[in-house]
């Protein structure tokens, strides 16, 4: 069964370093997610893209983060600046079409010392 | 404020019952999603429910969605403990390209 998948599983980095974490969608997917939850809590919304370009985004997605599908394949969350308060476990997902549900990765756990 | 609550928050049943998990949103949406997630792993899509009155059935879980009323529901019948788990409802925010995730819901199924 196709599968998202993401790298690293986990990420520890510096206070006020960039990260960039990497997701591969299914391939024949068009809508592409990120969500975060921070230890085992609520899963919140941070970024939908679709057709190429950004078509959603919540509060928590400042001008700190950003997202890219350089290649057609990867998709990716890159944070430049990392905070103490952005550790959490990242989940990139996908779907095919708007009324499916998610399939989620596994997740990235980023750790912010 | 668009708000998604889950009731029960914490549910510990023994095998063999019955209990329902109830999903309650605030905002226009037709489509709702069950999601259930293991301690450490990721999101497993269960239902997606489309439409008022639609109702899924697998296993020992079924839900339901009555959208006048903003309400669906997660029946479990006759527990077992591999159902043990955290269950999310999620809702479609009408002409968004987002989910709002309800607040979970920590089902411990005792044997």
């Amino acid at each position: 069964e196709p599968e998202v998948t993401q790298t690293p599983s986990h990420q520890v980095t510096q206070m006020g370093q960039e990260v960039i974490l990497r997701c591969v969608p299914i391939s024949n997917h068009l809508y592409f997610y990120w969500y975060r939850q921070i230890l085992g809590q609520k899963v919140e919304f941070l970024v939908s893209f679709y057709n190429n370009e950004i078509s959603e985004k919540s509060e928590i997605f400042d001008d700190q983060f950003s997202v890219e599908r350089p290649d057609g394949s990867n998709f990716t969350l890159k944070i430049r600046s990392t905070k103490l308060e952005d550790s959490a476990m990242y989940f990139c997902a996908s779907k095919k079409i708007r009324e499916d549900g998610y399939t989620f990765g596994s997740g990235t756990r980023l750790t912010v010392v | 404020e668009l708000k998604v609550e889950q009731n029960p928050l914490f549910l510990s049943m023994q095998e063999g019952k019955n209990y329902t998990i109830y999903c309650n949103y605030s905002t226009t949406s037709d489509r709702l999603y069950w999601y259930r997630q293991d301690p450490g792993k990721s999101l497993e899509s269960l239902f997606v429910l489309l439409s008022n009155g639609a109702v899924k059935q697998e296993g020992r879980l079924m839900a339901s969605l009555d959208t006048k009323a903003r309400l669906s529901t997660l029946h479990i019948t006759a527990a077992v403990h591999d159902l043990s788990a955290t269950y999310f409802c999620a809702v479609d925010i009408a002409g968004t390209y987002k989910y709002i995730f309800g607040t979970g819901t920590r089902l411990k199924v005792l044997a």
